[in-house]
């Protein structure tokens, strides 16, 4: 039972476009989701989170949206940069638990 | 400062054989995470502490697996009588906090991969 889905398991863009990357969930308990990125040969690195009790946050070049209602959350990124090309995974858990739920990524290729 | 580390980087071994994955947490962090990434999936978790004591070890596939935290820092993760299906990249993290809200930092190891021949 997959809790956290990441359906595109590749996306490409063009340097200076926007990346949209997508995740869905179905667990109406997750109150915390975060996004990280992942480099070859590397751990999963932070990249930005968002509360269940907002609907937007921005740091920089990356804005996380978080649709409740429709159990989905998605990560953009502008503009897009070629560093920014890595796997990026979309991430949720609970109030009770420190337990990160991951979804499968989705690997952006941002081409000069 | 230093970040997580994991010991060793690649690990190769024969099925039936005993291994043991070590994680080196960032100082003054309390909780301590790991999980299990197979190919062309997310991380899965496996267990977690808070200081010495096991938290949550819902994730750990069956008693084969065991993990330790001793004293509160370094964890290792155990397992006996490996299997082909053990392969994968066991990944470490730690953060600040206890962690039982979501809403502390899990900072993550480069992971260690093993190959179970």
């Amino acid at each position: 039972d997959q809790q956290v889905k990441q359906n595109s398991p590749s996306l490409s863009v063009q340097e200076g476009r926007i990346s949209i990357l997508n995740c869905d969930y179905t667990n109406s308990m997750f109150d915390y989701f975060l996004w990280y990125k992942k480099y070859p040969a590397e751990g999963p690195t932070f990249l930005i989170s968002i509360s269940s009790i907002k609907d937007k946050n921005e740091d920089g070049r990356f804005t996380v949206f978080l649709n409740k209602s429709a159990k989905h959350l998605s990560l953009h990124i502008v503009p897009s940069q070629p560093g920014d090309s890595a796997v990026y995974f979309c991430a949720a858990s609970t109030f009770l638990t420190g337990k990160l739920i991951f979804g499968q990524g989705t690997t952006l290729q941002v081409k000069p | 400062g230093a970040g997580v580390s994991q010991t060793p980087s690649n690990k190769v071994t024969e099925k039936g054989k005993y291994v043991e994955l070590r994680c080196d947490p960032i100082s003054g962090h309390t909780a301590l995470y790991w999980y299990r990434q197979s190919l062309g999936q997310g991380p899965e978790f496996l267990i977690y502490f808070q200081g010495t004591g096991a938290a949550d070890d819902s994730g750990l596939p069956n008693d084969r697996f065991f993990a330790v935290r001793p004293e509160g820092s370094v964890s290792t993760l155990k397992i006996q009588r490996t299997e082909r299906g053990d392969s994968a990249v066991y990944l470490c993290a730690s953060s600040l906090m206890s962690g039982t809200s979501g809403k502390d930092t899990q900072y993550f190891g480069p992971g260690t991969r093993l190959t179970v021949l």
